[in-house]
C-alpha cells in the first residue's frame, strides 16, 4: 500500500532553515507528481509546492517563493523540502502528498505530517 | 487566485442525520474541485475528486455535486467515524492550489 512517511521537523529559530524529507513507497514514484501541503495549529490547509515526476516543473505558493526549495530523488524514493529564512508564520504541520493525476492534485495519499516550529 | 468559502463554518448533527456542506468559489473552477476529510490528528483524507468522482474507498454514502461556482458535499446517514473537518480545494487555476477554510462536522 501506498505510504509518505515525513521527517526533519523540529524547532529552528527565525531565520534559520530546515530541510524536510518523504519517504515514498507502494507505488511508482518516478512516474508520481508530488506536493507538500501545510497546516498552521489549529486552523486550515495551504498548499507549499509541487514538483513534477521527473523534477523539470517546480511551483510554490507566493508565501514560500523564493525562500523554499522541493527537490526529489527517483533513485531512492525521496522528496524534499528545503526551508531557509524561515519566519514565525512557518510554523506548521508539513504534509508531502501524492498527485492522484500528476501534476495539478488531487492529493489521493497522505503522509502523517512533520512539525516545524519556528521560534526564538 | 481563486478563493473558496466553506458554509457553514459548524454543522451539529445526530448520528443518523444527512450532512449538506457548500462550498463557493470565487470564480468558476469546472468541475475541478475536491473534497477531503480530516479526522483530529490525522491527515487529511480525499473523498470526492473532480467534484462527482469518490475515491477508492470511500462509502457510498459520501456525493458530491456541483459544477462552475457552488459545490455541495452531501453524507446521506452520518456514522460516528464521519465526525471529523471536510475541506475543499481546486485545481482549476493553479498555482496556487487552493483550499476552502473547512466545515467541522459534530456531534449534536
Amino acid at each position: 500500500q501506498v505510504q509518505l512517511v515525513e521527517s526533519g521537523g523540529g524547532v529552528v529559530q527565525p531565520g534559520g532553515s530546515l530541510r524536510l524529507s518523504c519517504a515514498a513507497s507502494g507505488f511508482i514514484f518516478p512516474n508520481s507528481g508530488m506536493h507538500w501541503v501545510r497546516q498552521t495549529p489549529g486552523k486550515g490547509l495551504e498548499w507549499v509546492a509541487f514538483i513534477r515526476y521527473d523534477g523539470d516543473e517546480k511551483y510554490y505558493g507566493d508565501s514560500v517563493k523564493a525562500r523554499f526549495t522541493v527537490s526529489r530523488d527517483n533513485s531512492n524514493n525521496m522528496l524534499y523540502l528545503q526551508m531557509n529564512s524561515l519566519r514565525p508564520e512557518d510554523t506548521a504541520m508539513y504534509f508531502c502528498a501524492k498527485d492522484l493525476i500528476g501534476s495539478s492534485s488531487p492529493f489521493d495519499h497522505w503522509g502523517q505530517g512533520t512539525l516545524v516550529i519556528v521560534s526564538s | 487566485e481563486i478563493v473558496l468559502t466553506q458554509s457553514p463554518a459548524t454543522l451539529s448533527l445526530s448520528p443518523g442525520e444527512r450532512a449538506t456542506l457548500s462550498c463557493r468559489a470565487s470564480q468558476s473552477v469546472k468541475s475541478y474541485l475536491a473534497w477531503y476529510q480530516q479526522r483530529p490528528g490525522q491527515a487529511p483524507r480525499l473523498l470526492i475528486y473532480d467534484a462527482t468522482n469518490r475515491a477508492t474507498g470511500i462509502p457510498a454514502r459520501f456525493n458530491g455535486s456541483g459544477s462552475g461556482t457552488d459545490f455541495t458535499l452531501s453524507i446521506s446517514s452520518l456514522e460516528p467515524e464521519d465526525f471529523a473537518t471536510y475541506y475543499c480545494q481546486q485545481r482549476r487555476i493553479w498555482p496556487p492550489l487552493t483550499f476552502g477554510g473547512g466545515t467541522k462536522v459534530e456531534i449534536k
